[in-house]
Order: structure tokens, then C-alpha cells, then sequence
């Protein structure tokens, strides 16, 4: 079956613009959650839905916010860009919420440079 | 908050050599898991490990849970040039599907 699919994969975007990514979880999973990845700070938790619902949030400003639909697909929105947000952005899917076990699976990410 | 500190930060090994690396925590964890990352694609789970002593096997993979629950390790055999890449623990935070990650050990392998 198909994977975590993230688009777009590469973008570049100026200093104060916004950036909409996407991430279709796996098929019959509900659960979608996102890390930032950067050299400095390694793999950071930003948020996790479950059912169209923010069930957890990490340690961001913010400008940097997240949405679930109803087909379990997920975005993510990062408003007033600045530099220090380059980095890749990381979306996860699993079958349900709350730990139970179950295999958490990563998307390719989207590589965010800012300018 | 909950930290893992993963060591050692970087490998240099010699194709076929054993590597050996581990992963702690000031705070006990139920689960441990164990990531493999290649440049530019996001992270592959290679291990879980959900019991405190439980050694598990996954090829030349090998990865255990502390007693403490405060630690684990992962053992590569016979190094193969497909071992390069970053390699990640992780742990979840009760209750959420939250993973808090280890800095990382980027391998790298001479042939």
C-alpha cells in the first residue's frame, strides 16, 4: 500500500511569506502527526491530529499551525516565514491515538528553504 | 522536558567492522524504537522494542531495552555499505503519538 506521501517536496520561499505543506497519511490511518528537522536542533514534534482534532502540540510559535480533514489528510501552515524556519519538514502517520503500540510511519518530508 | 541523548554523535568504520551505539534518559520510557534516515528521505523504522530486558533481532540488527527503562542500545554485524545514513532512537511520550528523538549517529563507512 502506498506510503506517507508529503507535497511539495522542495520549495523555496522569501523572508515574511507563508507556506502550505501537505501530507496524505496512509491509507486506513488516522492519526498524522509533523517534526521539524534541523541540524542544529534535530527532529522537533510540532503538532499531531487525530480525527480532525489537534490532540498535541510541541514547543512552537504561533505562526506555525496545522489542520486535519476528514480524509485523515493533513497540512501544515508556517505564516511569516523567517530564516531559522529552513529546515525539513517531517509528516507521520499511525492507525489511531495516544500510544498503543502501533508503528509510526514517516513521510519523505518537504525540504523548506527561506530566503 | 524528556531528552535522549544518543552517543556516539558520528561513526567511521571500516566496511565489515561491528558498530555499536546506545541511548539514555533521565526519564523512563515504555517503548523505545529505533530509526534508520537516509540523506534526504525522512525516517525508517528498524527496531521497537515495547519490554523492559527484551532484545530483539532484525538481520544483522540487533537492539536492546534497558532494565532501567532508561536506556537502550543497537548493534549493526558486519558493516555493509547500505548501513550509511543517520541512525535515530526515539521514544513516545505517554499517551501521544509524540516521539521525543535522540540527536542522532550519523554512520559512515569506508570500503
Amino acid at each position: 500500500k502506498a506510503g506517507v506521501t508529503q507535497t511539495p517536496r522542495y520549495l523555496i520561499k522569501t523572508r515574511g511569506q507563508q507556506v502550505t505543506l501537505s501530507c496524505s497519511p496512509i491509507s486506513g490511518h488516522r492519526s498524522v502527526s509533523w517534526y521539524q528537522q534541523t541540524p542544529g536542533q534535530g527532529l522537533q514534534f510540532l503538532f499531531e491530529y487525530f480525527s480532525e482534532t489537534q490532540r498535541n502540540k510541541g514547543n512552537f510559535p504561533g505562526r506555525f499551525s496545522g489542520r486535519q480533514f476528514s480524509n485523515s489528510r493533513s497540512e501544515m501552515n508556517v505564516s511569516t516565514l523567517e530564516l531559522g524556519d529552513s529546515a525539513l519538514y517531517l509528516c507521520a502517520s499511525s492507525l489511531g491515538a495516544g500510544w498503543t503500540g502501533n508503528t509510526i510511519y514517516f513521510g519523505e518530508g518537504s525540504w523548506l528553504t527561506v530566503v | 522536558g524528556q531528552q535522549l541523548n544518543q552517543s556516539p554523535q558520528s561513526m567511521f568504520i571500516q566496511e565489515g567492522e561491528d558498530v555499536s551505539m546506545n541511548c539514555t534518559s533521565s526519564s523512563i520510557f515504555n517503548t523505545w524504537l529505533w530509526y534508520k534516515q537516509d540523506p534526504g528521505e525522512g525516517p525508517v523504522l528498524l527496531i521497537a522494542l515495547y519490554k523492559a530486558g527484551e532484545l530483539t533481532s532484525n538481520g544483522r540488527l540487533t537492539a536492546q531495552f534497558g532494565i532501567t527503562r532508561k536506556d537502550s542500545f543497537l548493534n549493526i554485524s558486519a558493516s555493509i555499505p547500505s548501513d550509511v545514513g543517520i541512525y535515530f532512537c526515539a521514544g513516545p511520550i505517554q499517551g501521544a503519538q509524540k516521539l521525543v528523538f535522540g540527536q542522532g549517529t550519523r554512520l559512515t563507512i569506508n570500503p
